[in-house]
């Protein structure tokens, strides 16, 4: 069985602060994939990372990062400098190849000017 | 423009009634897939397609039902055996199932809100 776990359901931080998103997941699969996703007000699921289980370079993308730590099966989202356009719901999940994905239950970020 | 089309984006319906959640996608992708999502809650699986003409059940398919005859089209239908279909229901698809591995990332529609009324 697979499992993701945010334990941050919401977090509110003032603009141009750094927040970091938790990400903790549990898998018997030797090969698997995590990714994260952003979902704003409008609803729609914006896809932001994908990384697979031999890969545990981080990686920096602008003002985001991602810290993958196969030792603590952890795959954790940090925001630098936040602004207003990042408040969003953020889902991390989890699939093995040929499977479904398991989304974690969500963290919304909330942005104060 | 490449992409997933969910129609409409509300949708009211009586206690009782069937109705039929439109999906297209022009990304020429095998897989497509539905979820529900509940306030406050993550996404559940709801059905599943790896190709056009199979489809295999999720987590929570009872009261549902899909079909996919085109590659491009994946509707749902939400019948009346479904105790509480009020949610936000979100179409995706991907290049394929992944067998391969390399290609599971899931591209996600604008999403269709249900309320019964």
């Amino acid at each position: 069985a697979q499992k993701v776990t945010q334990a941050q359901t919401e977090i509110s931080v003032v603009e141009k602060e750094d927040v970091t998103l938790d990400c903790v997941y549990e898998t018997r699969d030797t090969t698997y994939y995590l990714f994260w996703y952003k979902q704003p007000p409008s609803g729609e699921l914006v896809f932001l990372i994908r990384r697979n289980s031999f890969d545990e370079q981080n990686e920096i993308s602008g003002r985001y990062s991602w810290n993958f730590q196969k030792s603590t099966s952890s795959f954790n989202f940090t925001i630098t400098a936040s602004q207003v356009v990042d408040s969003a719901v953020y889902f991390c999940a989890l699939t093995p190849p040929g499977r479904a994905l398991t989304f974690g239950s969500g963290t919304r970020l909330q942005v104060q000017p | 423009d490449g992409g997933i089309t969910q129609s409409p984006k509300y949708l009211f319906r009586k206690e009782g009634q069937n109705v039929t959640l439109s999906c297209e996608q022009n990304l020429n992708h095998d897989a497509m897939y539905w979820y529900r999502q509940d306030p406050g809650q993550g996404l559940r699986l709801i059905y599943y397609s790896q190709i056009v003409n199979d489809f295999q059940k999720g987590d929570i398919a009872e009261g549902y039902s899909v079909s996919r005859e085109k590659k491009e089209s994946f509707p749902l239908t939400v019948t009346s055996a479904q105790k509480n279909p009020t949610a936000f229901y979100l179409c995706a698809s991907s290049i394929d199932w992944g067998t391969s591995g390399s290609t599971d990332t899931q591209y996600f529609g604008p999403g269709t809100r249900l309320t019964v009324l």
